[in-house]
C-alpha cells in the first residue's frame, strides 16, 4: 500500500504570500493518478487538481501542481483569504485510493 | 450538475451494522466509481472503498471483512454497510463520484457528509 506523507502539518502564512505544500509517496505514483483537494471547516472536500497539474473546473490559476520523482507539490501563488483551509493529496495505485494526512494552511 | 446526498442513522450501537445510502441526482449513476470516504472527528480522510456501476467493488484491506457495498441503478443510489462497528468507526461519512481512466483519477463531486456516532 502506498503511503502519502504531507508536509508541513501546518503552514502559517499571510494573505498575498506564496504557499508550498508537499506530498511525498512511499513508492512510485503515476503522475496521472495524483490529485489535490481543499477542505474548509464544516464542508466536504473539493477537487482542486487532478493528474498532478490539471486544475479542476472553476479553480483559479493561482493554484498549481507539480512533481519531481515521488514528491508532489501544490503551490498557491498568492494566498487569498478564502484559501485558508486544509489540503489533502490523494493517489490511486494497486486498486486502492489513499489520502495524505493533510496540511493546514492557517492565517498568520 | 451532479449532486450527491448521504442518508442514514446518525447513531449506531456498538457491534451493530452501520448502513448508509447515497442518492445521486442531476446525472446517471451509470459509469464512474461510486465511493465512500470517512473522516473521524478532527482527523484526516480515509478512503473506505468504491463500487463500479457495473458491480465490482474494492475496499481498503483493513475494512474489507466488514464492508459491503451495493448499487441500485434504477434508483440512482448506492449503499454502504459496515458491520460490527466500534467507537473507532465514529466519523463523518462522505459519498463521492470517482473517475478513473488511464489518464486521470479524481473524486468529484462529494456529498455534504453525514456524521455517524457509534455509542450505546
Amino acid at each position: 500500500e502506498i503511503v502519502l506523507t504531507q508536509s508541513p502539518g501546518t503552514l502559517s502564512l499571510s494573505p498575498g504570500e506564496r504557499a508550498t505544500l508537499s506530498c511525498r509517496a512511499s513508492q512510485s505514483v503515476s503522475i496521472n493518478y495524483l490529485a489535490w483537494y481543499q477542505q474548509k471547516p464544516g464542508q466536504a472536500p473539493r477537487l482542486l487538481i487532478y493528474g498532478t497539474s490539471n486544475r479542476a473546473t472553476g479553480i483559479p490559476d493561482r493554484f498549481s501542481g507539480s512533481e519531481s520523482g515521488t514528491d508532489f507539490t501544490l503551490t498557491i501563488s498568492r494566498l487569498e483569504p478564502e484559501d485558508f483551509a486544509v489540503y489533502y493529496c490523494q493517489q490511486y495505485g494497486s486498486s486502492l485510493w489513499t489520502f495524505g494526512q493533510g496540511t493546514k494552511v492557517e492565517m498568520k | 450538475q451532479v449532486q450527491l446526498q448521504e442518508s442514514g442513522p446518525g447513531l449506531v450501537k456498538p457491534s451493530e451494522t452501520l448502513s448508509l445510502t447515497c442518492t445521486v441526482s442531476g446525472g446517471s449513476i451509470s459509469s464512474y466509481y461510486w465511493t465512500w470516504i470517512r473522516q473521524p472527528p478532527g482527523k484526516g480522510l480515509e478512503w473506505i472503498g468504491n463500487i463500479h456501476y457495473s458491480g465490482p467493488t474494492n475496499s481498503i484491506p483493513s475494512l474489507k471483512s466488514r464492508v459491503t457495498m451495493s448499487i441500485d441503478t434504477s434508483k440512482n443510489q448506492f449503499s454502504l454497510r459496515l458491520t460490527s462497528v466500534t467507537a473507532a468507526d465514529t466519523a463523518v461519512y462522505y459519498c463521492a463520484r470517482g473517475y478513473r481512466s488511464s489518464w486521470y483519477v479524481w473524486l468529484d463531486p462529494w456529498g455534504q457528509g453525514t456524521l455517524v456516532t457509534v455509542s450505546s
